[in-house]
């Protein structure tokens, strides 16, 4: 059965990077019928796409947020990451990642399966 | 402000039947699917329709998606004490290149 689990420091910084990792059990990464994806909700509020990245690399983000996200995949870890840089307090959320399955372009590929999500608070 | 809009509160008696709209335009609902996940306090969001009203595997077809136009709409029937939750509604949005989901709806079985 496919698991997702966020790690990484529950505190950031402001004006520093927030580092999660997303590690995947019960599958392979590298398996080309899925993609990856970070999503995250601020505390009492609603869900914000950050970004999601494909094979070969390629990567899509939130306009708001592109200029400071970084995804990217490990194949040898089965683990794919998300980097945010110059965070601030509007950062602070719960922060899940995601896989995207069941399309067949990399329009139609959906959030099927959610990490239990990790809450990152940004604070001095 | 959210770029798919939903009512911020939904409430039914069980057994009754509740809709939970979601309102878009050209660039998302008009032109790619809607998806909707529910999500209980504290959990992760969990996927409840894709493809605008295609139900996964282990979802009870008391659940159901529509789309039409620019707008969709979740409808759940047989309201159950244990369907209290919240609901987003996605779409891609082909303007914006971007994932967009709805604000969210707390949904009330009283």
């Amino acid at each position: 059965q496919l698991q997702l689990q966020e790690s990484g420091p529950g505190l950031a910084k402001p004006s520093e990077t927030l580092s999660l990792t997303c590690t995947v059990s019960g599958g392979s990464i590298s398996r080309t019928s899925y993609y990856w994806g970070w999503i995250r909700q601020p505390p009492g509020k609603g869900l914000e796409w950050i970004g999601n990245i494909y094979d070969s690399g390629t990567t899509f983000y939130n306009p708001s947020l592109k200029s400071r996200v970084t995804i990217s995949v490990d194949t040898s870890k089965n683990q794919f990451s998300l980097k945010l840089s110059s965070v601030t307090a509007a950062d602070t959320a719960v922060y899940y990642c995601a896989r995207l399955g069941g399309g067949w372009d990399i329009f139609t590929y959906y959030f099927d399966h959610w990490g239990q999500g990790t809450l990152v608070s940004v604070s001095s | 402000q959210s770029v798919l809009t939903q009512p911020p509160s939904a409430s039914g008696t069980p057994g009754q039947r509740v809709t939970i709209s979601c309102s878009g335009s050209s660039s998302n609902i008009g032109s790619n699917y809607v998806y909707w996940y529910q999500q209980f306090p504290g959990t992760a969001p969990k996927l409840l329709i894709y493809r605008n009203d295609q139900r996964p595997s282990g979802v009870p077809d008391r659940f159901s998606g529509s789309k039409s136009g620019t707008s969709a709409s979740l409808a759940i029937s047989g309201l159950r004490s244990e369907d209290e939750a919240d609901f987003y509604c996605a779409a891609w949005d082909d303007s914006l290149s971007s994932w967009v989901f709805g604000g969210g709806t707390k949904l009330a079985v009283l």
